[in-house]
């Protein structure tokens, strides 16, 4: 199985910040990289897929690179409803795995 | 709109069995994988089993192989999830995932609520 490790495992940050977390697999996985969030008692909900590619209804303050084992995501300006649990997750593979979450608290 | 509602989560002993649903709506069902992704209590997400929009294709993770059978009625638009031989550590929110796009994709553009399953004495 693809082992996928994000960093940080937690972050604290301001509203108005600009945040990266980054994502490695084990091995490469091409573009088939994709970006989760999660607000407690919620269910996840895309924001990225292939790496780069926005969700429809996601706001342009997310974006998301990289290509190979290495990624990121990037969100250009925190806004209040920002802070959540980030996951990114492979979808090269069977079995899909998942990073361990990135979590983003306020500062 | 897309809505996935899932149902049929309890507590339930060890080594029995539960069968979780997941309702679909506002998307052509059979045109679309399936999946059921699980959280433990406070832990990450893990995928667990995945099919085919016509059934015909089915995967399951190394950890529950052979205890889970993931099914879907097209006709009444519902994903199933049969749960045997439950252990403690498949405590978990179970959510039911839509893939994107057609094929096998292991990109899951919307989710359920989440259904609790608890085994335990």
């Amino acid at each position: 199985d693809i082992q996928m490790t994000q960093s940080p495992s937690s972050l604290s940050a301001s509203v108005g910040d600009r945040v990266t977390i980054t994502c490695r697999a084990t091995q490469s996985i091409s573009k088939s990289l994709n970006w989760y969030q999660q607000k407690p008692g919620k269910a996840p909900k895309l924001l990225i897929y292939a790496a780069s590619s926005l969700q429809s209804g996601v706001p342009s303050t997310f974006s998301g690179s990289g290509s190979g084992t290495d990624f990121t995501l990037t969100i250009s300006s925190l806004q209040p409803e920002d802070f959540a649990t980030y996951y990114c997750q492979q979808s090269y593979s069977t079995p899909p795995t998942f990073g361990q979450g990135t979590n983003l608290e306020i500062k | 709109e897309v809505q996935l509602v899932g149902s049929g989560g309890g507590l339930i002993q060890p080594g029995g069995s539960l069968r979780l649903s997941c309702a679909a709506a506002g998307f052509t069902f059979s045109n679309h994988a399936m999946s059921w992704v699980r959280q433990a209590p406070g832990k990450g997400l893990q995928w667990v089993s995945g099919i085919g929009g016509s059934g015909a294709g089915t995967y399951y993770a190394d950890s529950v192989k052979g205890r889970f059978t993931i099914s879907r009625d097209n006709s009444k638009n519902t994903l199933y999830l049969q749960m045997d031989s439950l252990r403690a550590e498949d405590t978990a929110v179970y959510y039911c995932a839509k893939s994107l796009g057609s094929g096998w994709s292991k990109t899951f553009d919307y989710w359920g609520q989440g259904t609790l399953v608890t085994v335990s004495s």
